[in-house]
């Protein structure tokens, strides 16, 4: 089976630009989770959708930080805009509902905020 | 809330020794499950094993092996005769079964195994 694809895989911008990462899912699977990775730091939840719908976006900087998932299949994530903090990689991954479905990762956006 | 200590930041072997990486964890539910993933230098985050809380059987897979406990809340994970291809980072998560399940995860623990 395809895995979970994102794109780009690296970018460098500038504090106060925008940027938008892209995630495609496993077919099929109906969670998708954006999650950041500082250095040196386990993944940290951004957001977790179920099929269209949010269902945890606690820990999402909604100042600066939005996410859709229009037709609960693809995802976007977009900063706008970045600070030097949200330098990290984001992580975008894809399970079967429930709780005991293991998360399948994609590799991941290394952002770089100068 | 749920919480996942990794509390060794980075271990450093040579090939061949045995090398045990622990995980306690904090939960209030009595369902959940833990897991494992390995996230070599290329960066993907890779699936190795699940385990729910009703299921304290060890287990073996070829050189992994994991020990549940839930007595002490310990999910550790032993590589037996290590490979350098067993450096990465490797990460504990828990995730409860049922509701909003969000999963959570340790800080990690960086393997390095010299030839």
């Amino acid at each position: 089976e395809a895995g979970v694809a994102q794109s780009p895989r690296y970018k460098i911008i500038e504090k106060r630009q925008s940027v938008a990462f892209w995630c495609n899912p496993i077919s099929g699977h109906a969670t998708l989770y954006w999650y950041q990775q500082i250095l040196g730091q386990g993944p940290k939840l951004l957001i977790q959708f179920q099929n269209n719908g949010v269902v945890d976006d606690s820990q999402l900087p909604k100042d600066r930080f939005s996410a859709e998932r229009l037709k609960g299949v693809d995802s976007t994530l977009k900063i706008q805009p970045a600070k030097l903090e949200d330098s990290a990689v984001y992580l975008c991954a894809s399970s079967f509902p429930g709780g005991g479905s293991p998360l399948h990762f994609g590799n991941g956006t290394r952002l770089t905020v100068t | 809330a749920q919480k996942v200590t990794q509390a060794q930041t980075e271990i450093s072997v040579v090939e061949k020794e045995d090398v045990t990486l622990d995980c306690v964890y904090e939960t209030r539910d009595t369902t959940y499950y833990l897991f494992w993933y390995k996230q070599p230098p290329s960066g993907e985050l890779v699936f190795l094993i699940r385990r729910n809380s009703f299921d304290e059987q060890n287990e073996i897979s070829g050189r992994y092996s994991w020990n549940f406990q839930k007595s002490t809340s310990s999910f550790n994970f032993t590589i037996t005769a290590s490979q350098v291809v067993d450096s990465a980072v490797y990460f504990c998560a828990l995730t409860r079964s049922g509701g909003s399940y969000i999963p959570t995860f340790g800080r990690g623990t960086s393997l390095i195994v010299h030839p």
